[in-house]
């Protein structure tokens, strides 16, 4: 099956421990992206990828790293998570920058 | 940035009614998408979209990319169409793309 996923599905943690989110694609995308969900505002682009080793911020870089070392995979790493990191996340992918296709998204909470 | 602008934020509707959902933004696109999210928080393509017009079912989309707006035509409206309506869109630089705030839709029965 065709599908998008991210994990984990849920995670509390605390601040300033770092920790990755995982994002794996199996429909051989060029382009992957990060958003995320906060009430009221929308999904914001945190970090995409065009290519293996090609990635670029989006709208809400500060705290995150990213890397592109496969196809498949975008991890999103929080390398000192804060309390206003604590947000809705998904992960997406696209063959060529085109219809975009969602992961399940990671609920992350930061106390 | 690109500007996306949704409207209405909030739509209440009868299970059976037709309804127009509209996104602008500011700039020239060469990408456009609608997005349902349900009530799951699950985020589904409805259409890509940079111009012209598409129909799937009871769904249909119109995107006018020189007059920078597009529509989202929901007939017949059931209760499993509420969620959220979002549309994005992006520049010259496919990946980049830019969400409105969306569409809140509740569909009664």
């Amino acid at each position: 099956e065709a599908q998008v996923t991210q994990n984990p599905r849920y995670l509390i943690t605390v601040t300033g421990k770092k920790l990755t989110v995982t994002c794996s694609q199996n429909m051989n995308h060029e382009y992957m992206s990060w958003y995320r969900q906060d009430p009221g505002l929308g999904l914001r682009q945190i970090y995409y990828s065009m290519n293996v080793e090609v990635t670029d911020k989006g709208d809400v870089p500060e705290g995150y790293k990213v890397s592109r070392k496969e196809k498949r995979n975008f991890p999103l790493i929080l390398e000192s998570p804060s309390p206003n990191q604590t947000s809705l996340y998904f992960c997406a992918s696209s063959l060529a920058g085109d219809t975009q296709y969602f992961g399940p998204g990671t609920r992350l909470t930061v106390l | 940035g690109i500007q996306v602008e949704q409207s209405p934020p909030d739509l209440i509707l009868q299970e059976g009614a037709n309804s127009t959902l509209r996104c602008n933004f500011s700039d020239s696109v060469n990408n456009l998408q609608w997005f349902h999210q349900n009530p799951w928080g699950q985020l589904i393509n409805l259409f890509y979209i940079p111009s012209g017009t598409k129909q799937n079912g009871r769904l249909s989309a119109t995107t006018v990319a020189t007059e920078r707006y597009s529509l989202l035509y929901i007939s017949s409206s059931q209760t499993t169409d509420s969620g959220v309506y979002f549309c994005a869109v992006a520049g010259s630089t496919l990946g980049r793309l830019y969400f409105g705030r969306g569409t809140q839709l509740t569909v009664w029965p």
